[in-house]
């Protein structure tokens, strides 16, 4: 079946752009995390979906950093005004409701972003 | 506060030869303990998960983990590793919170000797 998708695969762009990075879950999946991988901060959690609210976006760097999901299913990660230190590689992942904690998270295979 | 400490930022071993990655964990509780594996360009891919019952616990690619509540440790083991083994593992806690966001550990990186 389907895992999770991320697009695209590669962003390059100019410091002070926006960019809009997309994640479709598996399909039923009710959770849906971002993530960030960064040489100097390894892996940071960003926030956290259950269905279309965000209970959890304390892990999103600074307000130019937003969210949102759709329909229970597709989210979008915008970053406005690109800074160098945005440039990492951003994970989604998804997970059949929380379970307690007890359900696996599904990563996709991220969008390396690099910002010149 | 829950964190994940993983001791080895990298490790060489002979292919064939056995291998053991070391993750300890924090967490005054029973944690929600998993491994990951990432290859390059690659997202997270997960070996195996512990949650509570038998102490160890079997994963794909024929990796196992022991849960060690005494010395708070979760290591990885493989009895024989093969070439395409070499990648990055993760060690990841469950942040017991209302989002059961995962807590990564630094990972540590597997080269693997002909």
């Amino acid at each position: 079946g389907a895992g999770v998708s991320q697009s695209p695969s590669n962003k390059v762009t100019e410091k002070g752009k926006d960019v809009e990075l997309r994640c479709d879950p598996i399909s039923g999946h009710t959770a849906l995390y971002w993530y960030r991988q960064s040489l100097g901060q390894g892996l940071e959690f960003l926030i956290y979906f259950q269905g279309n609210s965000a209970p959890d976006k304390s892990g999103l760097p600074s307000d130019r950093f937003s969210a949102e999901r759709t329909g229970g299913s597709v989210s979008t990660l915008t970053i406005q005004r690109t800074q160098q230190e945005d440039s990492a590689v951003y994970l989604c992942a998804s997970s059949l409701g929380t379970g307690g904690g007890g359900q696996p998270q599904h990563f996709g295979d991220g969008t390396r972003l690099s910002i010149l | 506060a829950q964190s994940v400490t993983q001791p080895d930022i990298h490790i060489t071993v002979s292919e064939g030869a056995s291998l053991e990655l070391r993750c300890n964990y924090s967490y005054g509780a029973t944690p929600y303990l998993f491994w990951y594996v990432q290859s390059p360009g690659q997202g997270l891919q997960l070996l195996l998960k512990y949650f509570s019952g038998d102490t160890l616990v079997q994963g794909i690619k024929g990796f196992e983990a022991e849960f060690k509540r005494s010395q708070s440790s979760f290591n990885l083991r493989k009895p024989s590793v093969h070439w395409s083994d070499a990648a990055e593992y993760f060690c990841a806690v469950v942040r017991m919170d209302s989002s059961y966001k995962l807590i990564f550990g630094s990972g540590t990186r597997l080269l693997v000797r002909p």
